[in-house]
Parts: C-alpha cells; structure tokens; sequence
C-alpha cells in the first residue's frame, strides 16, 4: 500500500521558519519525481517545489516568487522528502501536500502564518 | 505563468445524467516532445487530491471508464458519462508542460 505521511506542519509567526517533512512506503521512491504542492484559502491548488528523481537529473525548481525562500531536498535513503520554508509570510498560510509522480498525495498538512 | 480557466465554476448535476467541464489554457500546452501535458484531478471533501486523466485523454489505472478526457492545444474538456454519488466535489485540470505547472480553479459537481 502507498502512503505518504506529512509532519512539521503548524502555527509560525510572520518572518518565521518551518520545516516539513513527508516519509513514503509502498513505491519506488528513488525513481520518482517528488512535488510540495499547496492549497492556499482563496487561491486553489498551487504547486511549490519539485525533486526531479537522480536518473532524470535530480535538480529541483521552484516558482519564480517561491525561490529562495522555500528548499526542496529529499533523502532517498530514507524514503523521505522534505520542505524548507524560512521568511514565511501571512499569504504562505495553506494545506501544504507532499507528491510523488503525480499519483500519489499525502493527505495534507496544516501551515498557518500569523502573528 | 499558463492560466487555467475552467467553466463552469460549479456543476449541478442529476445521478445517472452526463456531465462536462471545459478548461482552456493562455498558451498551448503542446511540449517539445510531441505530447501534450494536461492532467485532470478530482478532490472528494475531506480528502487530498486523485489523478484521474493524464495526457488529455489517458484514464489512470483504476479509473472508471464513464470518466473521458479530450481536446489538444488549449481547449480541453472532462466529461463524466453518467454521474454517479460519488463523483461529487472538485474538479481541476492542471498543466504540466511549461514550469512552473498550473491547475485551474476547479469545478465543484454537486448533485441537484
């Protein structure tokens, strides 16, 4: 069975730091691409960051206003991805999901920025 | 960035009944490589999103066959050949061919 788990999640203050994290079973996680993916209150779905997998290049891309705030990494040893997100604004406040290939979600966790 | 337009914003629909969404995408969504990167998604209340439709018209294994998606460029359409209980909540298309991807801003199918 698939499982993607999310932690880390919670209440930062503006400015703030926070640091997710999503543990994965039951596919290969080493070949597939692995995606931070958002769900921000009046906006929709947005995606974050994504980990290309190490055959495909492993680089990572983030969209243009996100880039520098928020890392991508993944440990594939560990099945793990994770999200580093720092100078956290009001507007970053949303479900944030972890996602391999496309098919697999994790069932989402809360991040709320607010002071 | 790609924008996605949906329409309708919300679909009220009869059990058993057909039932279609339109997305249009601000560029075309034809890659390099000859395929065309567009993906249809569905999101029950209360849980994470599930891909239903890859490469315009591809079902993902598991996918009930009434669920069909068309279109090339920057027109596509999800039709759902007879709607069922739980067919119910969000509907998205999503771009995956120019970074950084983009869905629409869903459909929500309620039952009438």
């Amino acid at each position: 069975e698939v499982q993607m788990v999310e932690s880390g999640g919670g209440l930062v203050k503006p400015g703030g730091a926070l640091r997710l994290s999503c543990a994965a079973s039951g596919f290969d996680f080493t070949d597939a691409w692995v995606y931070w993916v958002r769900h921000v209150p009046g906006k929709g779905l947005e995606w974050v960051a994504r980990f290309k997998s190490r055959a495909d290049g492993g680089t990572t891309d983030y969209p243009a206003p996100l880039k520098g705030r928020f890392i991508i990494s993944r440990d594939d040893s560990k099945n793990t991805l994770y999200l580093q997100m720092t100078t956290l604004k009001t507007e970053d406040t949303g479900t944030y999901y972890c996602v391999a290939a496309l098919s697999y979600w994790g069932q989402g966790i809360l991040v709320t920025v607010s002071s | 960035d790609v924008v996605m337009t949906q329409s309708p914003l919300s679909l009220p629909v009869t059990l058993g009944q057909p039932a279609s969404i339109s997305c249009r995408s601000s560029q075309s969504l034809l890659y390099s490589d000859g395929h065309t990167y567009l993906n249809w998604f569905h999101q029950r209340p209360g849980q994470s999103p599930r891909r239903l439709i890859y490469e315009v018209s591809h079902r993902v294994s598991g996918v009930p066959d009434r669920f069909s998606g068309s279109g090339s460029g920057t027109d596509f359409t999800l039709k759902i050949s007879r709607v069922e209980a739980e067919d119910v909540g969000v509907y998205y298309c999503m771009q995956g061919s120019h970074w950084p991807w983009t869905f629409g801003q869903g459909t929500r199918v309620e039952i009438k």
